[in-house]
This record gives structure tokens, C-alpha cells and sequence, in this order.
């Protein structure tokens, strides 16, 4: 089954705690990227990546880190978290406009 | 800049009722445009995209090049057809999805 993966569903922490939360999809897609959703805002790309060791910024980048060492797996680091990064997180990996998400990501930051 | 707009936050119909989620987008050149829909605790998924030309769930959108719109449109909604719907666009020959805002649809018994 055509799947993405990520983890934790739902993740408390507290400002500067490095955290990562893993994405990984078996469709053997080349392009990921990582959106947040928050009220009123929709969905928000942060980062994205056409390839493996090939990733750029999306249109919120700051306080984010991601890596593509496999094509699989595309996670996505908060080196020093802080409160406006709490939000809804999603990944997704797509091909030709059809995008796959994973269930989501909660992240509270207190 | 590639933009995509829908103008309502929130869209609250009755059974049965005809339904119109509008987006509009701009863009420059030949866009592909899409509708996802995220259900209530399930994942966001692909509803349908332009160049299908299907009809998904009774729901149908056309591309409208000279107004810029892709509005989603089903004649007669259903309670389960409640969630949130976002409409989206992509380069050609590009990955990169750039979402709008998102409608909320609420269909009342």
C-alpha cells in the first residue's frame, strides 16, 4: 500500500529541546517536502527536496533543518524550538502534482 | 508569484443543497490545478485535478483560464462531504504544490 509514514503523531517539548520528527514513504517518489497548517494560514511548505542530498527552502524555512540522505526518508529538524513552531506538521511525497501526506505531526512547544 | 486564493473560510450548506468552493489562482503560465480534501482525523488526499476532467464524489471543478478559477462544485451535498478543502497549483514541468487557504465545508442534516 502507497504510503507515507511519519513520527511522532503528537509531540510536547519544551524551547530549545533539539527534536526530529521522521518521514519516510515506500513510493519511490523523488520529491518530499515538509508543510505546516495553522489557522487561517492554510499550508505553509518549509522545505522541500527534488532528490537524495538535493534540498532548498520553502516559503517558511527559518528555524528548520532537513536532510535526504535516502530517497525514503526526508526528516525534518528543529535544532532550538520555540513557541511559534508549534503547529500541525505534515509530509508529503508527491509525483507530477499528486501528493501523499502523512497523518500529521502535532507539535506543541511550551 | 504563483498565488492561490479562496475567499472563504467557512461554507455552511444544508443537505441537498448545491455546494461552490471558490479558488482562484495567478500565475503566469500554464498551471495544473488540483482540490485536496482533508476529512476530520484522516490525512489529507487528493480529491481530483484538472487535467482528469473527472468527477469525484459528485464533485466536479473546471479550469477557467480567462477568470483564473478552478471553483469545486457538487449539486446536491451530503453530511459526510464535510471537511476542509484546499485547492492547489503547481508549475508545469515543476513538484512544488503552493496551496490557498483552505474552506471549511459544513453540511447540516
Amino acid at each position: 500500500e502507497a504510503q507515507v509514514t511519519q513520527n511522532p503523531r503528537y509531540l510536547i517539548t519544551v524551547t530549545g529541546k533539539k527534536l526530529t520528527v521522521t518521514c519516510s514513504q515506500n513510493m519511490n517518489h523523488e520529491y518530499m517536502s515538509w508543510y505546516r497548517q495553522d489557522p487561517g494560514l492554510g499550508l505553509r511548505q518549509i522545505y522541500y527536496s527534488m532528490n537524495v542530498e538535493v534540498t532548498d527552502k520553502g516559503d517558511v524555512p527559518e528555524g528548520y533543518k532537513v536532510s535526504r540522505k535516502e530517497k525514503r526518508n526526508f526528516p525534518l529538524i528543529l535544532e532550538s524550538p520555540s513557541p511559534n513552531q508549534t503547529s500541525l506538521y505534515f509530509c508529503a511525497s508527491s509525483r507530477s502534482g499528486r501528493a501523499f501526506f502523512g497523518q500529521g505531526t502535532r507539535l506543541t512547544v511550551v | 508569484a504563483q498565488r492561490v486564493t479562496q475567499p472563504e473560510k467557512l461554507l455552511s450548506v444544508f443537505k441537498g443543497a448545491p455546494v461552490e468552493l471558490k479558488c482562484n489562482y495567478s500565475y503566469s503560465g500554464s498551471p495544473e490545478l488540483f482540490w485536496y480534501v482533508q476529512y476530520s482525523r484522516q490525512r489529507l488526499q487528493l480529491l481530483l485535478r484538472h487535467i482528469s476532467r473527472e468527477s469525484i464524489k459528485g464533485f466536479t471543478a473546471d479550469l477557467n483560464k480567462g477568470e483564473t478559477s478552478f471553483h469545486l462544485k457538487k449539486p446536491f451535498a451530503q453530511e459526510e462531504d464535510s471537511a476542509m478543502y484546499y485547492c492547489a497549483l503547481k508549475n508545469t514541468g515543476f513538484q512544488k504544490l503552493v496551496f490557498g487557504t483552505g474552506t471549511r465545508l459544513l453540511v447540516s442534516p
